[in-house]
Formats: structure tokens, C-alpha cells, sequence
């Protein structure tokens, strides 16, 4: 199975600031990653998929890049309903593993 | 709208099985494939399966001897099983739409399981 490796698992930042979550694969899976957010409570909101595709009314200070074992997750001007935790998740090939998550707080 | 609606028990003994239902609306389970994930009380989320629209499944390896997924179509229904439930079962249950490129795009809102004497 892939395994995926996030960092960091917790992040403590300001409204405003800038901020980035990685995310590693134990084995290529070329743009085959997706990333979600989770609020306290909630259940998991699709973010970005293909690596670099925003879902659906996702707002544009959110970006992922990457491809092949490496990816990231960059948010700009961090807002006040940006707080939460996020999780990537390979979509290349069963089962698709998630990686441990980053928990966002306000500092 | 794409809706996912996960219905389960609640509490189960441990040793025994453990069925959660997934009613869906809004797309058709002959199109799109869902998937079921679980989050245990203050972890992260785990994948554990998926049924596609042509009724072919795929399970994660550490739970493929225990695990079973189904659907009636007719009824917009997707089925979990798991059985010889232990303790380390507890969590939140989701089911999740597959989108076109095999990412969860829809969610539901989950259920709660609790594995307990």
C-alpha cells in the first residue's frame, strides 16, 4: 500500500499570514492527490484534486502543486473559516490512504 | 443536489457485526462509485473501501476478511458490513461520492459508532 506522509501535524498561524502543508508519497502517484478540510464537528470537504485543481467554489487563496512524490498545499491570507484540519490523500490505485492530517490553529 | 446520508446503530457489543446504511440523492450509484472512510475519536481519516457503479468492490487490505460493501441501486442505497467488531471499530463512519478522477467530492454527514460491553 502507498503511504503518505504529511508535515506538519499541527501549525499555529495568524489571520493573514501565509501558510503551506506538505504532504509525501512512499511511491510515485504522478497527480493523483487530493487534499480536504475538516472543521471541528464536520465531515471532510473536498479541496483540491489532480494535485493542483481547486474543487468547486473553493476559494483562490488556496493552491496545491506538486507531482510524482512530493506535493503541497499553500494558503494565502489565511481567513478565520481557514482553521481546521487537512488531510491528502492519493487517488492513484486501492486503497486510497490518507496522510495523518495537519490541525491549523489561530496563534 | 448531491446528497450522501449515513444511517447506523449507534452501539454495538464487541464480537459482533455492524451494518451502516448510506442513502444517496442526486446522482445515480449505476454512474458514480462510493466510497466509506472512518474517523476514530480524535485521529485522522481512514479509507476503507469502495463500490463502483458496476457493483465491482475494493477493500482495504487490513480489513478485507471482515469487510463487505453493497448497494441496491433501485434504492439509492450503498451497505457496509464489518464484522467481529473490537473496540479499536469505534469511530465516525462516512460515506463519500467517488468523483470522475477517484477523489471523495461529496460527503456525508457520518454516523457514530461506538464498539462497547
Amino acid at each position: 500500500d502507498i503511504q503518505m506522509t504529511q508535515s506538519p501535524a499541527s501549525l499555529s498561524a495568524s489571520v493573514g499570514e501565509t501558510v503551506t502543508i506538505t504532504c509525501r508519497a512512499s511511491e510515485n502517484i504522478y497527480s493523483y492527490l487530493a487534499w480536504y478540510q475538516q472543521k471541528q464537528g464536520k465531515s471532510p470537504q473536498l479541496l483540491v484534486y489532480n494535485a493542483k485543481t481547486l474543487a468547486e467554489g473553493v476559494p483562490s487563496r488556496f493552491s496545491g502543486s506538486g507531482s510524482g512524490t512530493q506535493f503541497s498545499l499553500k494558503i494565502n491570507s489565511l481567513q478565520p473559516e481557514d482553521f481546521g484540519s487537512y488531510y491528502c490523500q492519493h487517488h492513484y490505485g486501492t486503497p486510497y490512504t490518507f496522510g495523518g492530517g495537519t490541525k491549523l490553529e489561530i496563534k | 443536489q448531491v446528497q450522501l446520508k449515513e444511517s447506523g446503530p449507534g452501539l454495538v457489543a464487541p464480537s459482533q457485526s455492524l451494518s451502516i446504511t448510506c442513502t444517496v440523492s442526486g446522482f445515480s450509484l449505476t454512474s458514480y462509485g462510493v466510497s466509506w472512510v472512518r474517523q476514530p475519536p480524535g485521529k485522522g481519516l481512514e479509507w476503507l473501501g469502495v463500490i463502483w457503479g458496476d457493483g465491482s468492490t475494493n477493500y482495504h487490505s487490513a480489513l478485507i476478511s471482515r469487510l463487505s460493501i453493497s448497494k441496491d441501486n433501485s434504492k439509492s442505497q450503498v451497505f457496509l458490513k464489518l464484522n467481529s467488531l473490537q473496540t479499536d471499530d469505534t469511530a465516525t463512519y462516512y460515506c463519500a461520492k467517488e468523483g470522475d478522477g477517484n477523489y471523495e467530492d461529496y460527503w456525508g454527514q457520518g454516523t457514530t459508532l461506538t464498539v462497547s460491553s
